[in-house]
């Protein structure tokens, strides 16, 4: 299985910030990659796909990169709307293993 | 407009069976692969089945952690998927979302759209 490391797992940050979040896959995964945004009680959301395309009415405050082994999540300027618990998912092979999670908190 | 809506989730004893239930609606769900993904409480997700379309033969992908327990399967007349779960264990108790697959970039992936979730307890 393709183990795929979240990091950090936790951030605390002000409204305004630049966050990056990480994640780390096992092994090549080339760029099949999502991204999903989860708000307490909620379902998660699709952010991207492709590991940096924007999901349609998606604000494009979100961006996605990498290749490989290695992707981030980047929000350009953090709302108060954007403080939520984040996974990455690979869909290079079965099963579709998720990320730990990284969630946001307001510093 | 998209809807997933599940059903089926109850408080059910250790080795009992369940049959969640997820009424698709908004897009032509013959079309499209469908999975199953759920949330123990306080933790993280954890992707559990997928089921192909028609054109690839309704195939199935299963996680080590439900294979051979767990079974989805889909009725395109209905517009409907399912999860048969048996032989429940404690560590099942989970809420049970399921998603809608999407191609993207040649990949089929999941969970463009999701629905509430469905919250099934497994406890004596």
């Amino acid at each position: 299985d393709i183990q795929m490391t979240q990091s950090p797992s936790s951030l605390s940050a002000s409204v305004g910030d630049r966050v990056t979040i990480t994640c780390r896959a096992s092994q090549g995964i080339d760029n099949d990659l999502a991204w999903f945004q989860q708000k307490p009680g909620k379902a998660p959301k699709s952010l991207i796909y492709a590991a940096s395309s924007l999901q349609s009415g998606v604000p494009s405050k979100f961006s996605g990169s990498g290749s490989g082994t290695d992707f981030t999540l980047t929000i350009s300027s953090l709302q108060p709307e954007d403080f939520a618990t984040y996974y990455c998912q690979q869909h290079k092979s079965y099963p579709l293993t998720f990320g730990g999670g990284t969630k946001v908190q307001i510093k | 407009e998209v809807q997933l809506v599940e059903s089926g989730g109850n408080l059910v004893q250790p080795g009992g069976s369940l049959r969640l239930s997820c009424a698709a609606s908004g897009f032509i769900f013959s079309d499209h692969y469908m999975d199953w993904v759920r949330q123990a409480p306080g933790k993280g997700l954890e992707w559990l089945a997928r089921i192909r379309n028609k054109a690839n033969s309704y195939t199935t992908e299963y996680a080590a952690s439900v294979k051979g327990r767990f079974t989805v399967s889909r009725d395109d007349s209905k517009n409907s998927l399912y999860l048969q779960m048996n032989s429940l264990k404690t560590e099942d108790t989970a809420v049970y979302f399921c998603t809608k697959g999407y191609r993207g970039g040649g990949t089929w992936y999941s969970g463009d759209y999701w629905g509430q979730g469905t919250l099934v307890t497994v406890s004596s």
